[in-house]
């Protein structure tokens, strides 16, 4: 199985500062990379999907990069309404699996 | 709208049975993969289970592997995810959501709100 590991594990940070959230990959991937925003007691939402490619409705200060193994997500300029944890998810292969989550929190 | 609602969540002893369902709409149902995802509480999402658009294909996650099932019901638009030989592992938030793009599966859009199941032992 593919392991997804995301770093930090929780992240604090200010309104209007520009946050940046790690995954990894056990082994390449090529860009079959998503990302998705949990809010407190909320179903997932997704953000990005093939790496980079921004779903339509979200905010265009969220964006995706990276491919084979490193991947990264990117808030511009952090918002309140961004507080929430972040999770990655690969689909180059069965099973499908997630990082463990970045903890968002605003200072 | 799009929309997915589960239910047949609750609480049950370790050992016995549970069957969820997922009822969609606002969509072609036929059209799309559908996969279970669940959340311990306080954890991260964990996939369990997809479903090709007609039913022929199945994958499952190594965790649930010859204790779950999970099957549709096209013209019913409905999802299912038997659970047999419960343990207090599977505690969790289940999710319903649907492969983002018909043709592609992999990412997920939209989820149903979830729904919890709780194994007493």
């Amino acid at each position: 199985d593919i392991q997804m590991t995301q770093s930090p594990s929780t992240l604090s940070a200010s309104v209007g500062d520009r946050v940046t959230i790690t995954c990894r990959a056990s082994q390449s991937i090529s860009s079959w990379l998503a990302w998705y925003q949990q809010k407190p007691g909320k179903a997932p939402n997704l953000l990005i999907y093939d790496a980079s490619t921004l779903e339509s409705g979200v905010p265009s200060r969220f964006s995706g990069s990276g491919s084979e193994t490193e991947f990264t997500l990117t808030i511009s300029s952090l918002q309140p309404d961004d507080l929430a944890t972040y999770y990655c998810q690969q689909y180059n292969s069965y099973p499908y699996t997630f990082g463990q989550g970045t903890k968002l929190e605003i200072k | 709208q799009v929309q997915l609602v589960e239910s047949g969540g609750g609480v049950v002893q370790a050992g016995r049975s549970l069957r969820l369902s997922c009822v969609a709409s606002g969509f072609t149902f036929s059209s799309y993969g559908i996969n279970w995802v669940r959340q311990a509480p306080g954890k991260g999402l964990e996939w369990v289970a997809d479903i090709s658009y007609d039913g022929s294909n199945q994958h499952y996650a190594d965790s649930v592997k010859g204790r779950f099932t999970i099957s549709r019901d096209n013209p019913k638009k409905t999802l299912y995810l038997q659970m047999n030989s419960l343990s207090a592992e599977d505690t969790a938030v289940y999710y319903c959501t649907r492969d983002s793009i018909a043709v592609r599966p992999g990412w997920f859009d939209p989820w149903g709100q979830g729904t919890l199941v709780s194994v007493s032992s």
